[in-house]
């Protein structure tokens, strides 16, 4: 039973152009929507947060949108660098469910120079 | 600030033995948890301690255990390791003001044969 899903297992892109990765979700009782970076051979790195109560959130070129009727929520990166290159993770949380975190599959971002 | 920090970085062992792994939170948070993650999926929530006390624990055996130490570290310990033990395990810690946010060590890659 996977709350959190990925369903593009890989996505490739231009440099300077944006890039749209999805995450839909299960779950109508998650609080907040994390994304991660993960680049080989590290721990995943926060990047951006969103609580259920809103539907957007930006930092700098990160900028995560939240569809709650669509249990749907997505990360853009605008302008694509060749050092966002790495696999992306959406993780969801319910706080009356021991903080823990729950992944997607990842999606594997290429920014092409 | 050092980070969330793991050791040992990579181990080998048999089947049937026995495995300690430990894991530094960022200094201040009083929150750590453990994630298993296997190759080409997201990582799995295994423990969570708060204030040395389990807060909650995902769908993995009795095998697995942790203990949080006074001073916030943990240890995952993991017995009569099988080969489907085989994966990287990811600490991560939080703080009690953004408890939902959390930051991830390196990891440890942990290789059972």
């Amino acid at each position: 039973d996977q709350q959190v899903k990925q369903n593009s297992p890989s996505l490739s892109v231009q440099e300077g152009r944006i890039s749209i990765l999805n995450c839909d979700y299960t779950n109508s009782m998650f609080d907040y929507f994390l994304w991660y970076k993960k680049y080989p051979a590290e721990g995943p790195t926060f990047l951006i947060s969103i609580s259920s109560i809103k539907d957007k959130n930006e930092d700098g070129r990160f900028t995560v949108f939240l569809n709650k009727s669509a249990k749907h929520l997505s990360l853009h990166i605008v302008p694509s660098q060749p050092g966002d290159s790495a696999v992306y993770f959406c993780a969801a949380l319910s706080m009356d469910s021991s903080y823990k975190l729950i992944f997607g599959s990842g999606t594997r971002l290429l920014v092409r120079p | 600030d050092a980070g969330v920090t793991q050791s040992p970085t990579h181990l080998i062992k048999t089947r049937g033995q026995h495995v300690t792994l430990r894991c530094s939170p960022i200094s201040g948070h009083k929150s750590v948890s453990w994630y298993q993650q296997v190759l080409g999926q997201g990582p799995q929530f295994i423990f969570q301690y708060y204030e040395k006390e389990e807060r909650g624990r995902g769908n993995f055996p009795d095998r697995f255990s942790a203990r949080q130490f006074p001073n916030y570290s943990s240890e995952l310990n993991v017995n009569a390791l099988l080969l489907g033990d085989s994966a990287l395990y990811l600490c991560a810690s939080s703080s009690l003001r953004s408890s939902y946010e959390q930051y991830f060590g390196p990891g440890t890659r942990l290789t059972v044969t």
